[in-house]
């Protein structure tokens, strides 16, 4: 069974400041999405990742998977606070049905 | 403008009383799936669907049915409703797995239904 585990699970920091948001899965996927998710919305494709070594980068956000390691990571570079939101990956096992498996997201504020 | 479109956004409902939420999807992709959102749980599959007339349980299906009697439509079926049922809704729909041009999961906008 496929587990998706986010660290943290809730994160205040001060604008200006960079985070780094972990995204670790059990088993082999060939496909790992980020989301975002703003209070009482829908969820809003940021990357998907889809090789080992991929790394993609929008504004100040940067995303990177490795997955021999099974690790994802979700990078905010001096964060303002416009990116306060919930942060979701999810996991396509590799070889199995589409369906993603989320981890629990995290719960990212970010004060002035 | 590629969507996927959910109705109602906001249902409540009585135990036990039959509803449906609709989903549909204007991409033209054969896979399309249902996801409840609850506090601490995260994002967990209910019911998923490969193509037309082809569907299979996800992580959490006790209580709930579907369809898919046509590719763009995908409707979530509560038979007898149970307050436990009370969530946040979000219909996906992708591109098939063969496919390389678009690989996004997009989500409709969801459908906070509480069940009293």
């Amino acid at each position: 069974e496929l587990k998706v585990e986010q660290n943290p699970l809730f994160l205040s920091m001060q604008e200006g400041k960079n985070y780094t948001i972990y995204c670790n899965y059990s088993t082999t996927s060939d496909r790992l999405y980020w989301y975002r998710q703003d209070p009482g919305k829908s969820l809003e494709s940021l990357f998907v990742l889809l090789s080992n070594g991929a790394v993609k980068q929008e504004g100040r956000l940067m995303a990177s998977l490795d997955t021999k390691a099974r690790l994802s990571t979700l990078h905010i570079t001096a964060a303002v606070h416009d990116l306060s939101a919930t942060y979701f990956c999810a996991v396509r096992e590799g070889g199995g049905a589409d369906g993603l498996t989320f981890g629990k997201g995290t719960h990212l504020i970010i004060q002035p | 403008e590629a969507q996927v479109t959910q109705n109602p956004r906001y249902l409540i409902t009585v135990t036990g009383k039959k509803l449906t939420v609709t989903c549909s999807q204007n991409m033209n992709h054969e896979y399309m799936s249902w996801y409840r959102q609850d506090p601490g749980l995260g994002l967990r599959q209910i019911y998923y669907s490969m193509n037309v007339e082809v569907t299979d349980k996800g992580d959490v299906p006790e209580g709930y049915k579907v369809s898919r009697k046509e590719k763009r439509n995908f409707p979530l079926i509560l038979e007898s409703p149970s307050p436990n049922q009370t969530s946040l809704y979000f219909c996906a729909s992708s591109s098939p797995r063969q496919g390389t041009a678009n690989t996004e999961a997009f989500f409709g906008q969801g459908t906070r239904l509480t069940v009293v």
